[in-house]
């Protein structure tokens, strides 16, 4: 067990620019969620697949946001033109989505600080 | 819609001692999970304890353990003989299940617990 992997651990940009992270599930989980933690705050939930079926999206996606997760195993998060607003840590999140018991692993979160 | 209310920003406890964290919360959902997860600084998120909401019986995992109060839901975390390593933000999630399945989590804003030598 390798554990939820996400790249970059940090991201610099300026406003305006786009950004795309990836997230590696645990290996067996077919279930990968992103949530958004501000500072001081709890993660807020974003999105989530199972699979590569997006299920839920949060009204939090804004149009700028797009996640995708072609092949059912790595998801990647997209933000187009990025506003200082977006600064923020993202959270990857994996489970294994038909034992209804397991919780949620996470990984160390990119993030990102806008110019 | 799931709330989740932590109402104590920060605490602080003397290494060795007991510390209780409090957490409300909300949903009109009859088939739940409750979570607590611990943050250290700069490190990743991971589970601390979770309590299936329709076990009567309180969870316990070592030193950790919740008080379940379901009528008031009101779940609470005791850490027990606290540890240097305890200190971290911790947080309080529900998260609700459809049809079986694990949704997403709804998260408190976390206390941020300290525990002094």
């Amino acid at each position: 067990d390798t554990g939820v992997s996400q790249d970059p651990r940090h991201k610099i940009t300026k406003r305006g620019q786009n950004v795309t992270f990836r997230c590696d599930p645990i290996s067996e989980h077919n279930r990968l969620y992103w949530y958004r933690q501000t500072l001081g705050q709890g993660p807020e939930f974003l999105t989530y697949f199972q699979n590569e079926a997006q299920l839920e999206k949060s009204r939090l996606l804004s149009d700028r946001f797009s996640a995708e997760r072609p092949k059912g195993s790595f998801s990647t998060l997209e933000i187009q033109r990025t506003e200082q607003g977006d600064s923020a840590m993202y959270l990857c999140a994996s489970s294994d989505g038909l034992l209804s018991n397991q919780p949620q692993h996470f990984g160390d979160g990119t993030r990102l600080s806008i110019l | 819609a799931q709330t989740v209310t932590q109402s104590q920003p920060e605490m602080s406890v003397q290494e060795a001692e007991t510390v209780t964290l409090s957490c409300t919360y909300d949903t009109s959902e009859s088939n739940y999970y409750l979570f607590w997860y611990k943050q250290p600084p700069s490190r990743q998120m991971i589970l601390v304890i979770r309590q299936e909401a329709y076990k009567q019986q309180n969870a316990t995992e070592n030193r950790f353990s919740v008080n379940f109060q379901k009528a008031a839901k009101s779940f609470s975390l005791k850490i027990s003989d606290s540890q240097l390593g305890d200190t971290a933000m911790y947080f309080c999630a529900s998260g609700e299940h459809y049809g079986g399945s694990q949704g997403n989590l709804i998260f408190g804003k976390g206390t941020k617990l300290s525990v002094k030598p």
